[in-house]
């Protein structure tokens, strides 16, 4: 069992909707989740990153802990065309594990 | 600054000839980090290398792969010899911190490798 799992997806929704992402991992001694999103050939980058159990939100994207559960979300509002990308989970004790990535488009 | 630098972007080679790929991180990062990426495995870490000395290359798959870091301004990733198995995207990416809050790793643009 892979200690960060992230369903690959493909995930294609029309544009205005909300586009919801998850991740559970195995690991408690993760302390820290991230969500860096990759476009078509390119290297990821980090969108958001997050260090306790709740809720954080950055203009349209909001990024959820759950800790006791071992589950992390990722929400895009109001989403756009430009969202469309490849998003992966990330997770560090000591390191970065990352999720398998899951690829969303989102149609005009 | 450029960010982290990849070379080449793309790789073709026939199966058993040597590969080497090429690394410049941030300058002042003091974390290098080689990923592998593909459609059935993800994004997998290969190898780390902190001040230039190799920490972690548990993720190295055979003695096919070596890596090396001569100086804090470049780093390779050989293989030899190459198998078909071995086509991917390799990304090299830079840190200030291996953990913790803000523990961004930058990424490069990657190198696409096939190998026939």
């Amino acid at each position: 069992q892979k200690e960060v799992e992230q369903d690959p997806g493909p995930l294609s929704v029309p544009e205005g909707a909300i586009v919801s992402l998850n991740c559970t991992y195995s690991n408690s001694a993760f302390q820290y989740f991230m969500w860096y999103r990759q476009y078509s050939r390119k290297g990821p980058e980090l969108l958001m990153y997050t260090y306790s159990s709740g809720n954080k939100e950055d203009g349209r994207f909001t990024a959820q802990v759950d800790k006791s559960s071992k589950y992390i979300s990722l929400f895009i509002r109001d989403s756009q065309p430009s969202d469309s990308a490849t998003y992966l989970c990330a997770m560090s004790d000591y390191k970065l594990s990352f999720g398998a990535g899951t690829t969303v488009t989102v149609r005009a | 600054d450029a960010g982290v630098i990849q070379s080449p972007r793309h790789e073709v080679t026939e199966m058993g000839q040597e590969v080497t790929l090429r690394c410049k991180p941030i300058s002042g990062h003091d974390y290098l980090f080689w990923y592998r990426q593909t459609m059935m495995r993800g994004l997998e870490l290969l190898i780390y290398f902190n001040n230039n000395v190799p920490i972690d290359d548990s993720g190295m798959p055979e003695d096919r792969f070596s890596a090396k870091m001569p100086n804090a301004s470049f780093s390779t990733l050989k293989i030899q010899p190459s198998e078909p198995r071995d086509s991917a995207v390799y990304f090299c990416a830079s840190s200030t911190k291996l953990a913790g809050p803000q523990n961004e790793q930058f990424f490069g643009p990657g190198t696409r490798l096939t190998v026939l």
